[in-house]
This record gives structure tokens, sequence and C-alpha cells, in this order.
């Protein structure tokens, strides 16, 4: 039972394109979406993060974009450089464990 | 660096032998947990512990065991490793009324 899906699977994206990465969850009871970014050979690191009582947070050329009505949240990264490349999973937190449900990844490639 | 550890950082196991992931934090966390992380699945909640002394079933438990040896330490072990249990595992911790996860570099571990 997958609780947060995560789209596009892969995305690639030009040097100075803007990344768009999708998720939706189902369970009302989430109150933190934090999106991580994992390079090769890493851990997930914490990226940006937002509660659902706003609707847009940006930190530098990272934005969340949150829609409670529609539970969905998206991740925009403006300007992407090749630096960017990593996976990206979004998670939300709060359900029964009070653990984090992770998304299933987005592999982005940003190209030179 | 303060932080998250874990070892081994590799391991290959022959079907049906045993180990232990060892994994220890020194911020003080108070909850620790374990996730594996397969290609196309996100990272999957196997065990996570609230507290010192309390441990619980997260998503996909089976075939795993943790113990909570003291704040700091929490492993994982598999009895009886089969091929379905080749992953990358990772713990991470974080502090009581915190949202956000510090997580290991993570054991890659294949079940031949």
């Amino acid at each position: 039972q997958q609780q947060v899906k995560q789209s596009p699977q892969s995305l690639i994206v030009q040097k100075g394109g803007i990344s768009i990465i999708n998720c939706a969850y189902e369970n009302t009871a989430f109150d933190y979406f934090p999106w991580y970014q994992q390079f090769p050979g890493k851990g997930p690191a914490l990226l940006i993060a937002i509660r659902p009582d706003v609707s847009e947070k940006k930190e530098g050329r990272f934005t969340i974009s949150f829609n409670k009505s529609a539970k969905q949240f998206s991740l925009h990264i403006m300007d992407s450089q090749p630096g960017d490349s990593a996976t990206y999973f979004c998670a939300a937190d709060g359900g029964r464990e009070r653990a984090l449900t992770f998304g299933s990844g987005t592999r982005l490639q940003v190209q030179p | 660096n303060a932080g998250v550890t874990q070892t081994p950082k590799f391991q290959v196991l022959k079907t049906g032998q045993s180990m232990t992931l060892q994994c220890a934090q020194d911020m003080n966390h108070n909850s620790m947990y374990w996730y594996r992380q397969d290609p196309g699945m996100g990272l999957r909640l196997i065990y996570y512990s609230a507290s010192e002394g309390t441990t619980d079933k997260g998503e996909v438990p089976n075939g795993y065991n943790v113990s909570r040896l003291n704040k700091r330490e929490f492993s994982l072990r598999l009895e009886s490793a089969a091929p379905s249990q080749t992953s990358v595992y990772f713990c991470a911790s974080r502090d009581r009324g915190g949202h956000g996860y510090t997580f290991g570099s993570g054991t890659r571990l294949t079940v031949v």
C-alpha cells in the first residue's frame, strides 16, 4: 500500500531549465512534507520541507508547492544545474508510526 | 563528523547466513529507524524505535529483527538471509518533536 505516490520516475532537464517533481498522498493525518536529495553512494539528505498550512515555500532555487485540497505537493528546481543531478524523494510525516513515508523517488539528470 | 554511522558499508552473504547491521548516532536523538531502498520502490520502513527500550514493526519487517541496545545504537539482524533481502539498508535518527531525519551512508547487502 503506497501512501505517497511520486512521479516521474526519471527526468532529464537541460541546464538552466526547470525541474518539476510531483507527489500525491492519501493519509490526511500527514502534517509535514519534506523532500530529500540523494547522491550515489550517500544517504538521503533533507532538502526542503513544508507544512500543510502553507501553500508555498521557497529556499534558493528550490520551491515546494502544496495543494491541501488535492492532497498533492511538488518540488520545483529553478535554473537546474548539473550538480542537481541526483535522486529526489518526497516524503510525508504524521502517520501511525510517526515515521516518514517515502515516495518511490525520481532520478534527475541535468544535462550541461 | 557527528551523525549516524553504519557498519559495514558492503557485505555479501550466502543464502541462509546470518548477520547484524550496526547503527550508532551521536546526536542524542530519541528515535531511530531502519529502511531498505530498492530500485523504483523508494525507502520502505523495516523497524523503528521511538525511544530507548521500545521497537515496532514497519512496513516490511518479515525476515528481520532489531535491538535498541541503548540510546545511541540500533541494530538490524538477518537471521537467515534470502536473495530477496538484497538491498541497500539505511539507518536514520531524529530528535523527539523534530521532523528531519539524519541518515547514515548505508549498507549495501548482496545475498547470493
